[in-house]
């Protein structure tokens, strides 16, 4: 098993359409992470889960809805998104919630608005 | 001003070269430095990791931080095309309420054969 593994790899949907991303880390870690990359910008950062609990949130959207059930399994619902949330979204774990761990990422959900 | 600038390039570089890629910041507070390694289609990859200033080497990669002119560096020895990817600087430290982690937009390098 790789260390984050994200699903689906690709996802299209309208702007009406409900959907889910889903991240799960074999890793043992902590804390989890909800990143947004666009072309030639730097990560941003959308959500952090340390325990379970929601640690950060950074004026997302209500359109996105983080859940975390538990240490392993992180989910973004998604719904009535825009066409400006087309992107790749990261999942991340570390071993805690502070920034003196390194985070280790998924390979991404590319998701394309229409 | 950026907390963290970084070239995006693109750099291109003939196989066997010494490829040096570097990273800006504004933020005294950050004392872990990151370097991510970036494939297409690919999550970031955590390449070396280090803590305040000095130099840390690992196979054909270094990594230098030098905080007192807030800038960082990696280094690529006899670069090979596989080492084709776009390379993110990150960098963390105590913030109000906690730590912060900021990457950088990434540089893209290409090593031709």
């Amino acid at each position: 098993e790789t260390g984050v593994t994200q699903t689906p790899r690709h996802l299209v949907m309208g702007m009406t359409n409900k959907k889910s991303l889903k991240c799960e880390q074999h890793l043992g870690h902590n804390a989890m992470y909800w990143y947004k990359q666009s072309a030639k910008k730097p990560l941003e950062l959308m959500f952090v889960y340390n325990f379970k609990e929601q640690t950060e949130n950074n004026s997302v959207p209500s359109r996105f809805s983080p859940e975390c059930p538990n240490s392993s399994h992180l989910f973004l619902h998604l719904h009535t998104l825009q066409p400006e949330d087309s992107a790749l979204y990261l999942c991340a774990s570390s071993q805690a919630g502070g920034g003196n761990q390194p985070q280790h990422f998924g390979d991404g959900t590319r998701l394309s608005i229409l | 001003q950026k907390e963290v600038e970084q070239d995006p390039g693109p750099l291109s570089v003939p196989e066997g070269a010494i490829v040096s890629l570097n990273c800006t910041y504004s933020n005294s507070a950050f004392q872990y430095f990151m370097w991510y390694r970036q494939y297409s289609r690919k999550g970031p990859e955590l390449l070396m990791y280090t803590y305040s200033s000095g130099n840390k080497e690992d196979g054909r990669f270094t990594a230098q931080v030098d905080k007192s002119s807030k800038y960082i560096s990696l280094f690529i020895r006899d670069s090979q095309p596989s080492d084709s990817a776009t390379y993110l600087c990150a960098m963390s430290g105590r913030n109000t309420g906690g730590f912060k982690t900021i990457f950088g937009a990434g540089t893209r390098l290409f090593v031709k054969a």
